[in-house]
């Protein structure tokens, strides 16, 4: 069975960069895609993006030049990256397993953007 | 980008009552339409995912149809282990975009 978990600050200051992590186990990030969706506090969903199977990626537009997803197939994680960080980012983060829909999700990581 | 517009933003049923949600496109999707169940202190699940499918493990009271570019997920008798929030979801192109979520509460 497939699990992931996420990781990282609760708190990041405006204007740095928010770093998390999504460790998979039960199965290899080297097949499938692998995505970051985040719920901001009132309940909009949004995608950010994901990574394949290959390597590459795709993000939403709306984040323009400040997102980057990674991976380390040796670990067996991804990564997310948002740079310049203000408080309109404050949101949970969930990774997910992305086959067409997300059909297996992290526990969510809740991060403050607060100075 | 596709908007997904989804109603109502928040329901109260009664037990075994039928309860519907539903999501309309702003374009056609065709079938590519996911429905997710997010309980209380949870992350969200998968429920429905080309419309009409049933993910793995999920009851068969729920149900998922369409017409033409509205989408409706059915609830046939309400169970006190459904409240909680659903989002509709499209599937058919990046950016993927969700419905702005129904929150369902037991009256």
């Amino acid at each position: 069975e497939v699990q992931l978990q996420e990781s990282g600050p609760g708190l990041v200051k405006p204007s740095q960069s928010l770093s998390l992590t999504c460790s998979v186990t039960g199965y290899s990030i080297t097949s499938n895609y692998w995505g970051w969706i985040r719920k901001f506090p009132g309940n909009k969903m949004e995608w950010m993006g994901y990574i394949s199977y290959s390597g590459s990626t795709s993000y939403n537009p709306s984040l323009k030049s400040r997102i980057s997803i990674t991976r380390d197939t040796s670990k067996n994680q991804f990564f997310l990256q948002l740079n310049s960080v203000t408080t309109e980012d404050t949101a949970t983060y969930y990774c997910a397993r992305y086959t067409d829909v997300m059909d297996a999700w992290g526990q969510g990581a809740s991060v403050t953007v607060s100075s | 980008d596709i908007q997904m517009t989804q109603s109502p933003a928040s329901l109260s049923a009664s037990l075994e009552e039928i309860v519907t949600i539903t999501c309309q496109a702003s374009q056609n999707i065709g079938n590519w339409l996911a429905w997710y169940q997010q309980k209380p202190g949870k992350s969200p699940q998968l429920l429905i995912y080309g419309t009409t499918s049933l993910a793995d493990g999920v009851p068969s009271r729920f149900s998922g149809s369409r017409s033409g570019t509205q989408y409706s997920l059915k609830i046939s008798r309400l169970q006190v282990e459904d409240i909680g929030i659903y989002y509709c979801q499209q599937a058919s192109s990046t950016p993927l975009t969700f419905g702005s979520g129904t929150k369902l509460e037991i009256k």
